[in-house]
């Protein structure tokens, strides 16, 4: 069975500061990795993958995570954050060959303060 | 483009009334699922389809049956509603491999009174 902590279920920050927004899982096979974002009263949309080889993932508006496989945590950073970028991050994990079935986290309100 | 379109987008329902919400996809994914949203919970699995005919229990399955007649629809359906089962309700739908991105309708917003 496959799990996601997320632990932080809210991260509020001022504008330009950094943030890391942290998830470990849980898994017994090979996983992809994802983290989404919802905007208020929106769906989900993807930020960011992590499939295979460099563990460095980049998203075009300036996050990144970092998959670490000893510590099974894929945590979420931005270098300076902006007021636009306040949201819910959810992290989710769907094992290789698996269908397609994504576990999320319980999520994490980003609060971007000016 | 449409990508996952959901209806209705809310609906409030009293105890014991049925409904279905649907849930309809353009994009040939053979993966399609439910998932309702609580807060502190984060999304739950509910149900899933990896193709036409084809569906499963998630997480989270009682109270609520699915149907694939189609690839391109998802149709979720509460037989008896209750107070338990309110909650913002998405539907996704991807390819089948799992290393590709989901795409999430906008959702739909129960309440059962």
């Amino acid at each position: 069975a496959q799990s996601v902590t997320q632990l932080d279920s809210q991260v509020p920050v001022f504008e330009e500061a950094p943030v890391e927004l942290r998830c470990n899982y849980s898994s017994s096979v090979s996983v992809y990795l994802f983290w989404y974002v919802q905007y208020p009263n929106q769906g989900l949309q993807l930020l960011l993958k992590y499939l295979s080889g460099s563990t460095l993932v980049e998203s075009i508006n300036g996050f990144e995570a970092e998959f670490n496989k000893s510590q099974t945590s894929f945590h979420l950073r931005k270098p300076s954050v902006h007021i636009s970028d306040t949201a819910e991050y959810f992290c989710a994990v769907s094992g290789s060959g698996n269908t397609g079935k994504l576990i999320f986290g319980q999520g994490t309100t980003l609060q971007v303060k000016p | 483009n449409a990508g996952v379109t959901q209806t209705p987008k809310f609906q409030v329902l009293k105890t014991g009334q049925s409904m279905t919400l649907q849930c309809a996809q353009d994009m040939n994914h053979e993966y399609m699922s439910w998932y309702r949203q609580d807060p502190g919970m984060g999304l739950r699995l509910i149900h899933y389809s990896v193709g036409a005919g084809i569906t499963d229990q998630g997480e989270v399955p009682n109270g609520y049956n699915v149907s694939r007649s189609t690839t391109e629809d998802f149709p979720l359906r509460l037989l008896s509603a209750a107070p338990s089962q309110t909650s913002v309700y998405f539907c996704a739908s991807s390819y089948y491999t799992g290393d590709t991105e989901a795409f999430f309708g906008q959702g739909t917003r129960l309440t059962v009174v």
